[in-house]
């Protein structure tokens, strides 16, 4: 069982560039989710797609797009990267009366 | 502004010894979570509490949910290095899509 991958496990990026982290889940869940982890900070959510079709934004949306580009596939863009977003990116799927699955993590640097 | 309060935000430990780790909020919660992650990987659901005073038993851990919905407990007894890891909490707000998280105990069992 796969559950939630997310691509890529590590990136290096440099002020300015853009890049997509992508997230698939093979669990046919409606609801998927973009969080960052940074120390001391615990889990923030950036975006979320209750349903396909359908995106909002959570508590750290700024400087972030997504894409819920099929039930399965989450996607999360950064135009223009900043220092400040560096972070560890966890995706995360939930169906209807259950729990988050957590994929295992992109960790982003900018320098 | 942390939804969810957690306290310590680390703790460690010898083999065998008892543990606990809280989790306080001046918000009612229909529900609340606890996740364990490690490192390198997401987070997964230890267990979710939903009726006031309600106390759950997960092997050697054990749950409680404050009265009122507000805080919540994990008591782990006779720690082992396997205990070791991030604990976090996460309740729903006015948007049941939204799962909001504590800042996380990192918790350190030393054999």
């Amino acid at each position: 069982n796969a559950g939630v991958t997310q691509t890529p496990k590590f990136q290096v990026l440099k002020t300015g560039q853009s890049m997509t982290l992508q997230c698939a889940q093979d669990m046919n869940h409606n609801s998927m989710y973009w969080y960052r982890q940074d120390p001391g900070m615990g889990l923030r959510l950036i975006y979320y797609s209750a349903s396909e079709g359908t995106t909002d934004k959570g508590e750290v949306p700024n400087g972030y797009n997504v894409s819920r580009l099929n039930k399965r596939e989450f996607s999360l863009r950064l135009e223009s990267a900043a220092p400040s977003q560096t972070s560890v990116y966890f995706c995360a799927s939930r169906g209807y009366n259950s729990p988050l699955h957590f994929g295992n993590g992109t960790r982003l640097t900018v320098t | 502004t942390q939804l969810l309060e957690q306290s310590p935000q680390f703790l460690s430990i010898q083999e065998g010894e008892n543990l606990t780790v809280y989790c306080n909020s001046s918000s009612v919660f229909s529900s609340l979570q606890w996740y364990r992650q490690e490192p390198g990987e997401g987070p997964v659901l230890l267990v979710t509490v939903v009726t006031g005073g309600e106390v759950k038993k997960l092997k050697r851990l054990t749950f409680q949910f404050g009265d009122a919905r507000k805080d919540s407990s994990l008591h782990i007894t006779a720690a082992q290095t396997g205990d070791t890891g991030l604990y976090l909490c996460a309740a729903r707000g006015a948007d049941d899509y939204k799962l909001s998280f504590g800042a996380g105990t990192t918790v350190t069992v030393r054999a």
